[in-house]
């Protein structure tokens, strides 16, 4: 299958600080790259879905100016997490999908802490 | 209604039994159908896809896709510890490719 790499798998940052997380895919072109949320034992929440070139679509209830998507290029999406919050800690995964294609393929995922 | 209702589990079988995992979706237009299979702390790994309706199996698993009746399945053969893990099932619509997914089913396959 496709790979999507993720970066970083974890980290640790303080309270009112930026954090910057990194979705590539490796070896297909990414038009459509997903962003999700996930609580422990919950499913996936979808936060925002990015095209290639264009703005993200955030999902209801997601905050666009606190979760900034940037999809530049056919390979690379990042998640920018503005002024973190204790509350902002969880684990993010991004997938991303090939042009014409239902399958997506996943990241490692992030784990955030935010202290 | 949630479009997809999957039972959260957890499932427990002993190793080697046959594990079957289900779904039911309310949304007529989803025709892709995914199984990923998610370690703890892990981002989701796909298993399987399928479009339409129809079989598919691919090693040990196989998965099963009913659309009279709104209804997928995936079969898991010879169960090992290994593949204890949460299943979530995702189907999108065409056009659409946006997955709409289940809440997951927690496998435990133990010795």
């Amino acid at each position: 299958g496709a790979v999507v790499s993720q970066h970083p798998s974890w980290v640790i940052c303080k309270s009112g600080t930026s954090v910057k997380i990194e979705c590539r895919s490796l070896d297909f072109q990414a038009t459509t790259m997903f962003w999700y949320r996930q609580f422990p034992k919950q499913s996936l929440m979808l936060m925002a879905t990015s095209n290639e070139g264009s703005k993200a679509t955030y999902e209801q209830g997601v905050e666009k100016d606190k979760f900034l998507i940037n999809h530049a290029s056919l390979t690379l999406s990042t998640l920018t997490v503005t002024s973190a919050h204790p509350e902002d800690s969880s684990f993010y995964i991004c997938s991303a999908r090939d042009r014409g294609k239902a399958e997506a393929f996943f990241g490692q995922g992030t784990r955030l802490t935010v202290v | 209604q949630k479009e997809v209702e999957q039972d959260p589990g957890p499932l427990s079988v002993p190793e080697g039994a046959i594990v079957s995992l289900n779904c039911t979706y309310s949304n007529s237009a989803f025709q892709y159908f995914m199984w990923y299979r998610q370690y703890s702390r892990k981002g989701p790994e796909l298993l399987m896809y399928t479009y339409s309706s129809g079989n598919k199996e691919d090693g040990r698993f196989t998965a099963q896709v009913d659309k009279s009746s709104k209804y997928i399945s995936l079969f898991i053969r010879d169960s090992q510890p290994s593949d204890s893990a949460t299943y979530l099932c995702a189907m999108s619509a065409v056009g659409s490719y946006i997955p709409t997914f289940g809440r997951g089913t927690s496998l435990i396959v133990h010795p």
